[in-house]
């Protein structure tokens, strides 16, 4: 069973638009963390956000924000004011505590934002 | 700070040669990871150490692979025949602990092309 699931192979979004890629994850240990990377076409891996299982609050960093639903297991990425330079392709990732080390990401959704 | 450097950043080599890729972690971080990009399988997992020690390497696709780390400050993959199947882009991260909460801060990895 896929443990990281991005059903949005590509999206497409208005410049200075907002715009949500949909994650959702599958684990049964009460403690984990949530990770959002970027890929760009020069193709390094950028660290954008994480959320950790406990915490209260919704992730945000600058423009990025993270919808964490935890009941439903979702933890989708929120770009605000959307930039020609968010184009990329975007990856959710997971680490369960019981799996140390383990850093499993889902296929990714290709964003491209419209002048 | 240097984030992770990872060398050669293109390697193209033929079919039954041997293949080294390089990296060099963030200083300080004492968690070393090696994952391997392909359109098929998406980004995965190798291997990983802790203080130079590898921890888990069940992700190593075959005995054709080896990694080490024999000091802190570096690392490296080696393929020994490459294959064509082996074209991929290799990334190295780094991070501090190995806990859901760290992150893992990925070099601009090596594209590999076996011919």
């Amino acid at each position: 069973a896929q443990k990281i699931t991005q059903t949005q192979p590509g999206m497409f979004v208005q410049e200075k638009e907002a715009v949500t890629l949909d994650c959702t994850y599958d684990t049964s240990d009460p403690s984990y963390g949530l990770f959002w990377y970027k890929q760009p076409s020069s193709g390094e891996m950028i660290f954008l956000i994480y959320q950790g299982s406990y915490d209260q609050q919704n992730a945000t960093e600058g423009r990025y924000s993270l919808n964490f639903q935890k009941a439903r297991k979702s933890a989708n990425l929120v770009i605000s004011a959307s930039q020609l330079g968010d184009s990329a392709m975007y990856f959710c990732a997971m680490k369960e505590v019981s799996n140390t080390g383990k850093l499993i990401f889902g296929q990714g959704t290709t964003l491209q934002v419209k002048p | 700070d240097a984030g992770v450097i990872q060398s050669p950043r293109h390697e193209v080599t033929e079919m039954g040669q041997e293949v080294t890729l390089r990296c060099k972690p963030i200083s300080g971080h004492d968690y070393l990871f090696w994952y391997r990009q392909t359109m098929m399988r998406g980004l995965e997992l190798l291997i990983y150490f802790n203080n130079n020690v590898p921890i888990d390497d069940s992700g190593m696709p075959e005995d054709r692979f080896s990694a080490k780390m024999p000091n802190a400050s570096f690392s490296t993959l080696k393929i020994q025949p490459s294959e064509p199947r082996d074209s991929a882009v290799y990334f190295c991260a780094s991070s501090t602990r190995t806990l859901s909460t760290d992150t893992q801060y990925f070099g601009p990895g090596t594209r590999l092309t076996v011919l």
